[in-house]
């Protein structure tokens, strides 16, 4: 059983390039998240998704993008890469309203030079 | 925007020693949940306490969810060098918002053999 798969585990962009990071899912749950976490802080909500063709945005959602097509995958696109954006990014999934709670992925270290 | 403040930043322990993290809020949270997480992976969850004055038990770790639902603590008894990791606390505002997390800043526990 995969859980939520994310990748690539590292990327290198320089500044104003794009780039997608991959997240998908085998536990066929409705809600999905991207967060990313800077060092020494805790996690920060950038987009969510409570099902397939529906997104929201969270917290930081500003120079990102995220679809939706499938149950299965939740892709977060960065347009324009920036310093501010050097972090790690984790995408995570939960079944569904009530008190559940997340599955992470192992992360996507990205450092904008 | 309703904030988790985690208490101490940094604990650093030796072998057989007790230790407690705390987790506090201003705000009233539906649920509270505890997440560890180890270099260069994602958190994974603990447990999720739901009701006011709920205590829960793992093994050595024991979660405390406050009479008001606004903080939660963590205790770790004779803990042990593998419970070395952030420990991360997560609050539910509410029900109907699309679960969202917010996550505290996370305690930072070292314990030395």
């Amino acid at each position: 059983n995969a859980g939520v798969t994310q990748t690539p585990k590292f990327r290198i962009l320089k500044i104003g390039q794009s780039m997608t990071l991959q997240c998908t899912q085998d536990m066929n749950h409705n809600y999905m998240y991207w967060y990313r976490q800077d060092p020494g802080m805790g996690l920060k909500l950038i987009y969510y998704s409570v099902g397939a063709g529906i997104t929201d945005k969270g917290e930081v959602p500003n120079g990102y993008n995220v679809s939706r097509s499938t149950t299965e995958d939740f892709p977060l696109r960065l347009e324009l890469a920036a310093p501010s954006q050097t972090s790690v990014y984790f995408c995570a999934s939960s079944y569904g309203r009530g008190n559940y709670g997340y599955t992470f992925g192992s992360g996507t270290r990205l450092t904008v030079v | 925007t309703q904030l988790l403040e985690q208490s101490p930043q940094f604990l650093s322990i030796q072998e057989g020693e007790n230790l407690t993290v705390y987790c506090n809020s201003s705000s009233v949270f539906s649920s509270l949940q505890w997440y560890r997480q180890e270099p260069g992976e994602g958190p994974v969850l603990l447990v999720t306490v739901v009701t006011g004055g709920e205590v829960k038990k793992l093994k050595r770790l024991t979660f405390q969810f406050g009479d008001a639902r606004k903080d939660s603590s963590l205790h770790i008894t004779a803990a042990q060098p593998g419970d070395t990791g952030l420990y991360l606390c997560a609050g539910a505002p509410s029900k109907a918002a699309g679960n969202k997390l917010t996550f505290g800043g996370g305690t930072r526990v070292l314990v030395k053999p």
